[in-house]
């Protein structure tokens, strides 16, 4: 069973420093990773997607891919307290009719 | 990012009534969307994946006459709750994906459904 797998928290981070969160998923053939926020109450909102092997970086996130280990990971530096939320991570698994595997997520909490 | 809208946000309706949810992509044609349901501090649950002009492919356990889904054209896909009871009362949220190689989905800003 295809299986993307996330600590569900929560994660207690200080305010200004950089919180790690992590993914592993099962299927080897995943092609592509997605993290997503969702604030309580809300939609998830994406925040990154990434394909190749390596870091990708958008302002304050950076994330990260390993294919060879099967993980994923998101960095956020200068973590505010609005970036308390959860963290969805999502693996597409062909052939999926473009249907996402989704992780439990996990729940960040900044610290001021 | 592409902008997807949801309506309405919120509905409160009588039990054994029909509640229709209408998702459109706003500034994009989306050749697939997805209908997903998320009770309280649970993760998401996929209900069903439509394609613009077929019928809708429904996770196991979701009843298909229960939970219609139409998805008539490029920006619109529609989910009738019907006969709705409180067991149904969620947050109902729907995605969209484009056809591009970025196999990105966009997220509606939901809709809470109360059954009474």
């Amino acid at each position: 069973q295809k299986e993307v797998e996330q600590n569900s928290g929560p994660l207690s981070v200080p305010e200004g420093a950089i919180a790690s969160l992590n993914c592993t998923y099962s299927d080897r053939v995943s092609q592509s990773f997605f993290w997503y926020r969702q604030y309580s109450g809300k939609s998830p909102e994406l925040i990154m997607s990434i394909y190749s092997n390596g870091d990708k970086e958008d302002g304050r996130f950076t994330a990260q891919l390993n294919k060879a280990s099967q993980y994923v990971s998101l960095l956020i530096r200068d973590s505010q307290p609005s970036d308390s939320a959860t963290y969805l991570c999502a693996a597409l698994v062909p052939p999926s009719n473009y249907q996402l595997i989704w992780g439990a997520g996990t729940k960040l909490i900044i610290k001021p | 990012g592409a902008v997807v809208s949801q309506h309405p946000s919120r509905v409160i309706c009588k039990s054994g009534t029909s509640v229709k949810i209408e998702c459109r992509s706003l500034d994009f044609q989306a050749t697939t969307m997805f209908w997903y349901r998320q009770f309280p501090k649970q993760s998401l649950m996929l209900m069903a994946t439509s394609n613009e002009g077929s019928k809708a492919t429904y996770e196991q356990g979701v009843e298909k006459d229960k939970f219609l889904i139409n998805h008539a054209s490029l920006t619109l896909s529609t989910l009738t709750v019907t006969s709705a009871h409180p067991e149904d009362s969620s947050f109902y949220i729907c995605s969209a994906y484009s056809g591009g190689l970025s196999y990105e989905q966009y997220f509606g800003p939901g809709t809470r459904l109360t059954v009474t």
